[in-house]
């Protein structure tokens, strides 16, 4: 099962949105649409900020939403502020032999 | 409050064995799928084992296939992973987690650290 496929790295200054991208195939985002979203600042474990692909915990702001298209999931930030530095990693549910793929992350700076 | 509390990490050479545990609390653990996954030094994150409420199912990425085992023992609120065979490219930080196909993996512990080296 390969990973699924993000940017390394992005940057935005505080104020905008920026939208990560993670590209699976037919067998897993596009079959199934269970993607899931993380978040991991250095020395943490990661957090979940978005499951069924649009879909936010509880605690979790508002700016940060997802979506799917075809084959792609996307993460949408807006209204970036400092504290939204971290690495994010999307997930995709893609059945029961191969369970679940990760992207292999994306680094975002704000500048 | 949800905790994951994982254990067992340690240094062990290439071929030796290790088990790993993760003890959970604040949550009805018996109605949780739990996952192990793995994060190597400066890399990404990968899905390791993933293991049914009731430990029926069982599921395996390839990379681990053979070699490691995930067990549970819900009247203890414990989730293992038995890994055999160990290689340098398994050497990582282990994560435990709660799991659910639509819900993703929606509470972590904070990781404990396998090395395998000689």
């Amino acid at each position: 099962q390969s990973a699924l496929t993000q940017p390394a790295s992005m940057s935005g200054s505080p104020g905008q949105s920026i939208t990560i991208s993670c590209t699976g195939t037919s067998s897993d985002v596009g079959y199934y649409g269970l993607v899931s979203w993380y978040q991991q600042h250095p020395l943490k474990a990661p957090k979940l900020i978005i499951f069924g692909a649009n879909k936010r915990p509880s605690g979790v702001s508002n700016r940060f939403s997802g979506s799917t298209s075809g084959n792609t999931a996307s993460l949408t930030i807006s209204g970036l502020q400092a504290e939204d530095e971290a690495d994010y990693y999307c997930c995709s549910y893609a059945g029961s032999n191969s369970f679940v793929v990760f992207g292999g992350g994306t680094k975002l700076t704000v500048l | 409050e949800v905790q994951l509390v994982e254990s067992g990490g340690t240094l062990v050479q290439p071929g030796g064995s290790l088990r790993l545990s993760c003890e959970a609390s604040g949550f009805t653990f018996s109605k949780y799928a739990m996952s192990w996954v793995r994060q190597a030094p400066g890399k990404g994150l990968e899905w390791v084992t993933t293991i049914s409420g009731n430990g029926g199912t069982t599921y395996y990425a390839d990379s681990v296939k053979g070699r490691f085992t995930i067990s549970r023992d819900n009247s203890r609120n414990n989730v293992y992973v038995q890994m055999s065979s160990l290689r340098a490219e398994d050497t990582a930080l282990y994560y435990c987690a709660t799991s659910g196909v639509t819900t993703g993996f929606e509470y972590w512990g904070q990781g404990t650290l396998v090395s395998v080296s000689s």
